[in-house]
């Protein structure tokens, strides 16, 4: 899987729309963005994933720019119950019967300020 | 039930004690996973299941750990002789599996069991 490069902590105002980037230049072609966080003491939460389109869902949007080597999630209206790490992970999708681990980095802590 | 059940939700133990933690896995989902996250640090993967079968024991980091899943469903890890390095939240995770491309390879957590051996 290829290596995700993120900032380790970013803070935003309640509201506002907040921007997390990821870059991943290694990315090969099939190999596909996910984005998850993880709320304190709770388990990941699966957020969006996507190839090379952008991608949105009720959660957030997924801008992957057009080389593929960089990517940004977007919670575009940020409440204090984002508050979490966000990992950014890529891999192959499943393409047998069988599935893959995920390769967790560190993240980006976002702090949502009231 | 709903989403990803995990139990206990905290276990505290003695060192050199052996501990079962269990995990039922959404209905449905043929692949399970383990993983640990010791105190903060990243997500450390253990094992995967495919149906009952282990695929992938790579991340089991002693042959202490073993787990097993059986009818396709509920898994069980067991850590044998637990020692203080041992202490860490274990997640288990649940996914479609199969065909389903870009679906099946989304993993769902449940909340952990918080281990701690004194």
């Amino acid at each position: 899987d290829a290596k995700t490069t993120q900032p380790p902590s970013m803070d935003c105002a309640e509201g506002r729309a907040a921007n997390l980037p990821c870059n991943h230049s290694t990315i090969s072609g099939n190999e596909y963005v996910y984005w998850y966080r993880q709320i304190h003491s709770q388990g990941p939460q699966y957020i969006i994933h996507g190839l090379k389109n952008n991608e949105t869902n009720e959660m957030a949007s997924l801008i992957i720019t057009e080389d593929r080597k960089s990517s940004t999630l977007i919670l575009p209206h940020a409440t204090l119950r984002d508050t979490a790490v966000y990992y950014c992970i890529v891999r192959v999708p499943v393409i047998i019967q069988g599935a893959q681990k995920l390769v967790f980095g560190q993240g980006t802590r976002l702090t949502i300020n009231p | 039930g709903a989403g990803v059940s995990q139990s206990p939700s905290n276990k505290v133990t003695e060192k050199g004690k052996d501990v079962e933690l269990r995990c039922d896995p959404i209905s449905g989902h043929t692949a399970l996973y383990w993983y640990r996250q010791s105190l903060g640090q990243g997500l450390e993967f253990l094992i995967y299941f495919q149906g009952n079968s282990a695929p992938d024991k790579s991340g089991l980091p002693s042959d202490r750990f073993s787990a097993e899943r059986t009818g396709g469903s509920v898994s069980t890890l067991t850590i044998q002789r637990t020692q203080q390095e041992d202490s860490a939240v274990y997640l288990c995770a649940s996914s479609r599996g199969g065909r389903h491309l870009q679906r099946g390879n989304i993993q769902y957590f449940g909340a952990g069991t918080r281990l701690s051996v004194l």
